[in-house]
């Protein structure tokens, strides 16, 4: 069975910095392309980043130059790491395939809030 | 980037009834095009994608159409279960991006 799993969202200050994680198992994140999907509150998705197979990476406008993908080939992890955040970053974060496999996580929440 | 853009933004339909929902790209994205359905308080789950092609375990009144820049996800016959929020999104070799949902409704 597929799992992801999310971790590491809280409360945080704005400008402050955050690392997500997505802990797989029964799926190898270095053989699929692996996204994060952030939903804000009583909004709808919206894709952030990828990361393809081949280590490519790409990132939507609102997060480019702030937030960074990346993964642990040896823990099967998935990370965004999260940087000066925002009011507007609060959302509930996931990590999923976006493939014809697809899987989520269950999402964790980030809360940028003075 | 490449907008995703989904009308209406909330459909008002009897069960048993047809839906038709409808997205539209910014510019092509050839077959690249997915569809997901999401519940209150759940991940989304995939219904569609290469336009057409059903995903696992999705039942056959769903059906995607269209190419291009103009796509349409249809619900021949609505269940109980449907009602939900739907999203289109396309795929390429640079990213992604999501409309902005459909919320079906009960009439």
């Amino acid at each position: 069975e597929v799992q992801l799993v999310e971790s590491g969202g809280r409360l945080i200050q704005p400008g402050g910095s955050l690392r997500l994680s997505c802990a797989a198992s029964g799926l190898t994140i270095s053989n699929n392309y692996m996204s994060w999907v952030r939903q804000a509150p009583g909004k709808g998705l919206e894709w952030l980043s990828v990361l393809y197979r081949g280590g490519s990476t790409y990132y939507a406008d609102s997060v480019k130059g702030r937030f960074i993908i990346s993964r642990d080939i040896s823990n099967n992890t998935l990370y965004l790491q999260m940087n000066s955040l925002r009011a507007e970053d609060t959302a509930v974060y996931y990590c999923a395939t976006l493939s014809s496999f697809d899987y989520w996580g269950q999402g964790t929440l980030v809360t940028v809030s003075s | 980037d490449i907008v995703m853009t989904q009308s209406p933004a909330t459909l008002s339909v009897s069960p048993g009834e047809r839906a038709t929902l409808s997205c539209r790209a910014s510019q092509s994205v050839g077959n690249k095009l997915a569809w997901y359905q999401q519940k209150r308080g759940q991940a989304p789950r995939l219904l569609i994608y290469g336009v057409s092609t059903r995903a696992t375990g999705i039942p056959a009144r769903f059906s995607g159409s269209g190419s291009g820049t103009e796509f349409t996800l249809t619900i021949s016959s609505l269940q109980s279960e449907d009602f939900a929020v739907y999203y289109c999104q396309q795929y390429n070799n640079w990213g992604y991006s999501f409309g902005q949902g459909t919320k079906l409704e009960i009439k």
